[in-house]
């Protein structure tokens, strides 16, 4: 069966340092991956998305960048945080093929930036 | 544009009652429809998946239905328990597209 990991759970960060979120999947092989925002009261934003090894889409200009080293492993960082950041960052992935369809998701990582 | 909208925000309920949940979405192009459940500080756990083809989807106490010319989905929940609060988001599919409801918070009381 498959897995979703997200580390850490949570973090606590000041403002201006660097950010590094890790997301692994296993049982499954190439999947396409993504990166959510989830603010206080408000509903799921997504930010990036990857349909393969070193593909990259952004969905919204903003502070952060993705990575995708491996073929189940996704990685959201920022250079310099902002208070703006802080959030509840939640990793997906869906099945090869139609983007979307079917995700599921992982545990989830709250960040607060102080 | 396409928008999806849950209605109510909010619902409480006491234990054993059955209860809808509402979604619905202004582009009835959709290829799929998914919802889900989060409980607070969690991730969210998928409850059913209902491609565009199909009328409705059943998992144990809970079934979903699809009307896309009418532009609804609904979420039924037979004898709720209060293992089943949480907020629960419905997500529509399009192609390259994805739209998120902002969710309905259900508690259902002992």
């Amino acid at each position: 069966s498959q897995t979703i990991h997200q580390w850490p759970a949570t973090l606590v960060q000041p403002v201006g340092s660097p950010l590094s979120l890790e997301c692994t999947v296993e049982g499954t092989s190439n999947p396409n991956l993504y990166w959510y925002r989830q603010a206080a009261g408000r509903g799921l934003q997504l930010l990036f998305y990857s349909v393969g090894i070193g593909q990259i889409s952004s969905e919204v200009p903003q502070n952060l960048s993705a990575s995708r080293p491996q073929d189940r492993q996704f990685i959201l960082s920022s250079k310099k945080l902002l208070l703006s950041d802080s959030g509840f960052y939640l990793c997906a992935w869906s099945g090869t093929g139609i983007l979307y369809n079917e995700q599921f998701f992982g545990p989830g990582t709250r960040l607060t930036v102080l | 544009k396409q928008e999806v909208t849950q209605i109510p925000a909010a619902l409480s309920v006491p234990e054993g009652e059955n209860l809808v949940l509402n979604c619905s979405f202004t582009d009835s192009a959709i290829y799929n429809l998914q919802w889900f459940r989060q409980d607070p500080g969690k991730g969210l756990t998928s409850l059913l998946l209902i491609q565009s083809s199909q009328r409705e989807q059943t998992s144990g106490r809970l079934n979903a239905s699809l009307d896309k010319s009418s532009g609804r989905s609904t979420l039924y929940i037979a004898a709720s328990q209060p293992g089943d609060s949480a907020t629960y988001l419905c997500a529509v599919i399009y192609d390259n597209d994805m739209r998120f409801g902002a969710g309905t918070r259900l508690t259902v009381k002992p």
